[in-house]
């Protein structure tokens, strides 16, 4: 069974610095690409950025390029989402994806982590 | 940037009753559309991939339909437990989009 297990809920405050993981099993993790989604309260979702573990091959969506940073670690199935600097704009619950291509379906998704940024 | 602009936003509908879920794109996006459902406080969950391949689990009164600009996305003989958002999204090209929603309120 494909599981995508993601870390736990996040408080932080402005500027501050955050990485976010996804940990995945039951498939092999290094030939599908894993993607980021967000969705902020009561809203749809936003996609986010996709990468291919097996050579990290990395596309951003414009509106998220230099603002986050996509990596991934084959050797431990996992993959992550980090910010440098947190904005209150930042709040918003994120989503990792299992896409069975760079133009692909998303056929597994994560659990979702909260990430709150508050002063 | 493809656009997906879904129809409607909301809709209240009684069980048994025929629902369908429109999506329009921006520009084509050929078959590279897919469908999926979000209950609340729940990951969303892949119905139809590539407009009308139904995923494996998904009950057979969900299906899809279209190419290029406009899709469909129908539920036959709704089910209490269909209550949730749909959303539409294209990976037709870079970067991939979702609609904005459309939420089905059970009566």
């Amino acid at each position: 069974e494909v599981q995508l297990v993601q870390s736990g809920a996040e408080v932080k405050k402005p500027g501050e610095s955050l990485k976010i993981s996804c940990q995945g099993s039951g498939y092999s993790f290094a030939n599908y690409w894993i993607g980021w989604v967000r969705q902020m309260p009561g809203e749809g979702p936003e996609w986010m950025g996709i990468i291919y573990p097996g050579d990290s091959d990395t596309r951003y969506s414009p509106s998220f390029q230099g603002q986050v940073t996509i990596s991934a670690d084959k050797s431990i199935s996992t993959a992550y989402l980090s910010w440098s600097s947190l904005k209150a704009s930042d709040t918003a619950m994120y989503y990792c994806a299992r896409q069975t291509g760079a133009s692909g379906t998303i056929d597994s998704w994560g659990q979702g982590t909260l990430v709150t940024v508050s002063s | 940037e493809i656009v997906l602009t879904q129809s409607p936003d909301f809709q209240s509908v009684t069980p048994k009753e025929k629902v369908t879920i429109t999506c329009r794109a921006s520009q084509s996006v050929g078959s590279s559309l897919h469908w999926y459902q979000q209950k609340p406080d729940q990951s969303p969950k892949l119905l139809i991939k590539y407009a009308s391949q139904s995923f494996s689990g998904v009950p057979s009164r969900f299906s899809g339909s279209g190419s290029g600009t406009d899709f469909t996305l129908t539920i036959n003989s709704l089910e209490a437990e269909d209550a949730a958002t749909y959303y539409c999204h294209q990976s037709s090209s870079l970067p991939h989009t979702f609609g904005q929603g459309t939420k089905l309120e059970i009566k």
